[in-house]
Parts: structure tokens; sequence; C-alpha cells
């Protein structure tokens, strides 16, 4: 069984401009979740998706975070415009459940970094 | 407040030695518990998930515990190894609040040196 994948490890892009993430959940797993890590931080969730629906968003910095899940499969996450904050380890998780205390699954992360 | 404190922040231990570490959490709201290791380069990968009071729970030389009545959880283990270099994630799900999310501590980050 293949685990979560995400695409790509690491990212470099100046202030200002667009990056994407792209994260394919374990197949058959209805739940998925972004995270960032900042240096020294644990994990924080930015959106929570059961399916195609974002069940969670409230982390989510709308005014320049987006992200979407439109088969209920893999997901995008995109930032526009970076800033220098945005510096931090983006994971993507996914449960098989829709209950949220049982054990996730994640891909290896993409490192952005903003200069 | 839902907040996970772990500690020590870092670790560095020789080959052979036995250590542990703590997960403190609100007792009062208590669901799940999970640990997290996660070595450089890979995935966070799940080590338990504990839910009872009382609970120990074994993976080969890595064990936890877990006392819900007052709030913490320690993971031990026993001769360490090189590859058990890693940063330990302690996550917490709470009966109540954060809708439903598993709430990260900071992790504590184990050194050790053959």
């Amino acid at each position: 069984e293949a685990g979560v994948v995400q695409s790509p490890r690491y990212k470099i892009i100046e202030k200002k401009q667009p990056v994407a993430f792209w994260c394919n959940p374990i197949s058959g797993h209805n739940t998925l979740y972004w995270y960032r890590q900042n240096l020294g931080q644990g994990p924080e969730l930015l959106i929570r998706y059961e399916n195609e629906e974002a069940v969670d968003d409230s982390q989510l910095p709308k005014d320049r975070f987006s992200a979407e899940r439109l088969k209920g499969v893999d997901s995008t996450l995109k930032i526009q415009p970076a800033e220098l904050g945005d510096s931090a380890v983006y994971l993507c998780a996914s449960t098989r459940d829709l209950q949220s205390w049982t054990e996730a699954f994640f891909g290896q992360g993409t490192r952005l970094t903003v200069v | 407040i839902l907040n996970v404190e772990q500690s020590p922040q870092s670790l560095h231990v020789q080959e052979g030695d036995s250590t542990n570490f703590t997960c403190s959490f609100p007792s009062s709201n208590f669901y799940a518990l999970h640990w997290y290791r996660w070595e450089t380069a890979k995935s966070p990968e799940a080590l338990f998930v504990m839910t009872l009071n009382g609970d120990e729970k074994k993976k080969g030389r890595i064990s936890a515990t877990l006392n819900t009545k007052e709030g913490y959880s320690y993971l031990y283990i026993k001769g360490s190894q090189p590859e058990d270099s890693a940063t330990y994630l302690c996550a917490f799900y709470p009966r109540e609040g954060s809708q439903g999310n598993l709430i990260f501590g900071k992790g504590t980050k184990l050194s050790v040196k053959p």
C-alpha cells in the first residue's frame, strides 16, 4: 500500500511569488489534513477535509492561502502571495476513518523557504 | 486552553543508554493520545495510539504509559541506538474543543551517539 505522497519535497521562492503543494492520501482515506510546522514548533492544523468538504479551515489564513480537494482524493494547498513568515514544513496527513483520534498517516512534507 | 507540553526539548545520549520523555496534557478533557516518531527526511510515523488510563504499549525497545487522571504520558526507549535518533511528537485528542483535531506538542529531539 502506497503511503501519503507529497510534492515537491523542497521549494525555494522569492516573497510575493505564488506556490502550490500537492498531496495524494492513502487510497480509501476519507479524511485529509494539511499541517504547517514552523521551526521549533509542533505541527499546526491549517485545514481538514472529510471527502471533498472542508470541515475545519478556521486556522487557514484565507487572505493568502487556499486549498481544494475537488474529487475527494488528492488535494492542493496554495499560497499567493508568499511572505517570509510562510517558510515552514507543510505536512499532509490522512486517516481512514472520519474520526480524528485514529492513527494519522503523514507524507514526507514540503519544506518551503521564502527569500 | 488546550495545550500539550513535551519535555525535554532535546536530548543527547550515548548508544546503549535508556531514556524517557514526557508529554503533559489537560487531564479533564482527555479522549486519546498519540506518539509519533519523525526521522529526518522521512514521514512522521505513528508509534502508539492510547486511550485508556493506565495503558502501557510496547513496540520493540520503545514503550509508552498513560495517566489520564494526572494528564501525562511517558515514552521510554531501552538501550538507545543511533537509528532511534528522531523527533518524538506527542499529540492530544480532547473530548471537547479543537473542532475534533489533534493538538501536537513541540516534540523532543533525540540524538543518539554511536
